[in-house]
Order: structure tokens, then C-alpha cells, then sequence
């Protein structure tokens, strides 16, 4: 099955930028999803990249190697209500979509 | 973008009971849905994929019988937890998938249950 790595906590400063990294390790690869989660609360989408690169959404960016098995998002103008876990997911399964997590990187944004 | 509903949000019960957790897709239809368990601190866990008209899929290590998945149309799947107990208390969360936004899951709010 899929393993999937990325830090348990990371701090960063308000209006800063911060980088959460992820690696993964599986056959079968089909996209990388990044999602965000408030405590108590169910995901949120924020990206999904299948091609090597770097794909930029306003605030947020993900980046992609797929030889590398890494992925990371950058959060830019960091706020305080970004401070929330960022879960790194995995695609598998051709038409069906299952998404294998990681355990998320819980990040807080202090003044 | 597509909303999933999901209810309730959370539930209080006594070790034995059954409880029911609904997911609705409210403005298309979906063939897929996928239950969740969260634990404190853990990542989501993918426990079943549910098939619109056909029997779930389970992944290994869920009991079919404990964890009961009903998906009799293309809007709404149930989770029934069935006898439950205090080591099943978890937040669990559905989610389905929209052929629109074809690299998107949507996720339902999720449910708080806690067994006393």
C-alpha cells in the first residue's frame, strides 16, 4: 500500500510563507491531492496535480515530481485562519477515485 | 462546486445501539460515495467504497457486518453502525465524487460519534 510522509507540525509567522512537504511511495499514481482541515471539520480541497510542475492558485501552490515521489504546497501571506492540518493524499484506482492520506501537518500561524 | 450533506453531525448514544448516517449529494448525482474514520490525530481512513445499486466494497481490516453501507440511489448513501461500541466512537465522513469536477472529491460535514 501507499506511505505517505509529511510533518506532524510546523509554526510559521503571520504573513510569512511556509512550505509543507510530502513524499509517497506507491505504483498505481494517479494525482496528488492537497486538502485543508479545520479541527472537527471535513476536508476542504485546495489542489490536485498529476503533472510534474508547479500548479498556483492565488495564496496556495502545489508542486509535483513524480520521479521523486514528492509533492509540497506553499502557502504564501500566511494568515491566521490558514492555521489548520494540510492533508497530502494519494489517487489510485482508475475511475473510482480512492484517496489514501497522510496524516497531515498540523500548522499554526502565530502573530 | 457540488455540495454533499451529511447528518448528522454528531451523535451521543450507549454501547449497543445502532446509529444511521446519512450522505446526500444535493445537487448531482453520485454513482460513488466513500466512507471515511478519523481518529484523534490520525488521518482519514478510507473504511468502504459504496456502489449506487450494488453491494460496498470494504477495505481490509472493516467488518462488513458491524459497518452496514446502503446506497439505494444516486443521491444518498447510509452508514449504519451496528451494535456499537466505545472503540467506535471516531468522526466519520463521507464523500462522493463529481463527474463535473472530474479530480475532485466533495466531502460531507461529517459525523461526531461518540459511544458511551
Amino acid at each position: 500500500g501507499q506511505n505517505i510522509d509529511q510533518p506532524t507540525e510546523m509554526t510559521a509567522t503571520e504573513g510569512a510563507i511556509v512550505q509543507i512537504n510530502c513524499t509517497y511511495q506507491t505504483s498505481g499514481f494517479n494525482g496528488l491531492f492537497w486538502y485543508q482541515q479545520h479541527a472537527g471539520e471535513a476536508p476542504t480541497f485546495l489542489s490536485y496535480n498529476v503533472l510534474d510542475g508547479l500548479e498556483e492558485k492565488g495564496r496556495f501552490s502545489s508542486f509535483l515530481s513524480r520521479s521523486k515521489g514528492y509533492s509540497y504546497l506553499l502557502l504564501k501571506e500566511l494568515q491566521m485562519k490558514d492555521s489548520a492540518s494540510y492533508l497530502c493524499a494519494e489517487g489510485s484506482g482508475a475511475g473510482s477515485y480512492q484517496l489514501t492520506f497522510g496524516k497531515g501537518t498540523k500548522l499554526s500561524v502565530i502573530p | 462546486g457540488a455540495v454533499v450533506s451529511q447528518h448528522p453531525s454528531r451523535v451521543i448514544c450507549k454501547s449497543g445501539t445502532s446509529v444511521k448516517i446519512e450522505c446526500r449529494s444535493l445537487d448531482f448525482q453520485a454513482t460513488t460515495m466513500f466512507w471515511y474514520r478519523q481518529f484523534p490525530k490520525q488521518s482519514l481512513m478510507l473504511m468502504a467504497t459504496s456502489n449506487e445499486g450494488s453491494k460496498a466494497t470494504y477495505e481490509q481490516g472493516v467488518e462488513k457486518d458491524k459497518f452496514l453501507i446502503n446506497h439505494a440511489s444516486l443521491t444518498l448513501s447510509t452508514l449504519t453502525v451496528t451494535s456499537a461500541h466505545p472503540e467506535d466512537s471516531s468522526f466519520y465522513i463521507c464523500s462522493a465524487r463529481w463527474a463535473g469536477e472530474n479530480e475532485k472529491l466533495f466531502f460531507g460535514s461529517g459525523t461526531q460519534l461518540s459511544v458511551l
